[in-house]
């Protein structure tokens, strides 16, 4: 298994700023991924975060408002750019280690105001 | 896209009665995994079942799977009021390599005391 960290675990940001947010796995990971989760909504897949390259993002997101980095195999970050108030939202990231399993961290729950 | 249908979208029962949920997904898969939300905070994996398997059992969770229905099962026997959440599953839509997940739009569970 993995245990996972993010931070910070909530912000109240306003309009036009950006925030960016930690996850920290403990222990080197092959697969990140962030996620969003709308308020009463399921996960939604944002981007894979790939080590030493930039991150495969899913239909509907882009890299200009959703940078992501993942300098080595246990830590990534993932940028909430420009935010606008439809970005409060539940971001987590999640791990995948070498079984099938997928981890999540404790999520980051955004408010823009 | 979210390709997992989850049934019942909210389910109220009382403590030590079971809980039934069901999912159903589109494509074909590799394995399956549900997870439980607690208010909205990160996910907690509970059972992954792979796409040879019909049935695994942890603990109080029982989980089914029939691939020629698309659709899996999480039965929670006993229920106490701690397990009051919502619950997810996921699929690798197929893809086994890729670390992706398509999630259900869940099943919020509670359980009264």
């Amino acid at each position: 298994s993995a245990v996972i960290s993010q931070k910070p675990s909530r912000d109240i940001c306003q309009r036009g700023t950006s925030l960016t947010i930690q996850c920290q796995v403990d222990s080197q990971v092959t697969m990140m991924f962030w996620y969003r989760q709308q308020p009463g909504q399921s996960l939604t897949l944002i981007a894979t975060a790939n080590q030493g390259s930039e991150a495969t993002y899913e239909s509907g997101f882009v890299i200009d408002k959703f940078p992501i980095s993942r300098p080595n195999l246990t830590f990534s970050t993932l940028t909430v750019s420009n935010m606008s108030p439809e970005d409060s939202s539940i971001y987590l990231c999640s791990a995948h280690p070498a079984s099938n399993e997928q981890f999540f961290g404790p999520g980051t729950r955004l408010t823009v105001l | 896209s979210q390709q997992g249908e989850e049934d019942p979208q909210a389910l109220s029962i009382q403590e030590g009665e079971n809980a039934t949920m069901n999912c159903s997904y589109k494509t074909s898969i590799n394995n399956l995994q549900w997870y439980r939300q607690n208010s909205g905070r990160g996910l907690v994996h509970l059972i992954l079942i792979r796409s040879n398997e019909r049935e695994k059992h942890s603990g109080r969770l029982r989980v089914t799977l029939d691939t020629s229905k698309k659709s899996s099962s999480l039965l929670i026997t006993a229920s106490r009021a701690a397990d009051t959440a919502s619950y997810f599953c996921a699929t690798d839509g197929g893809s086994s390599n890729t670390g992706k997940l398509i999630f259900g739009q869940g099943t919020t569970l509670q359980v009264k005391p």
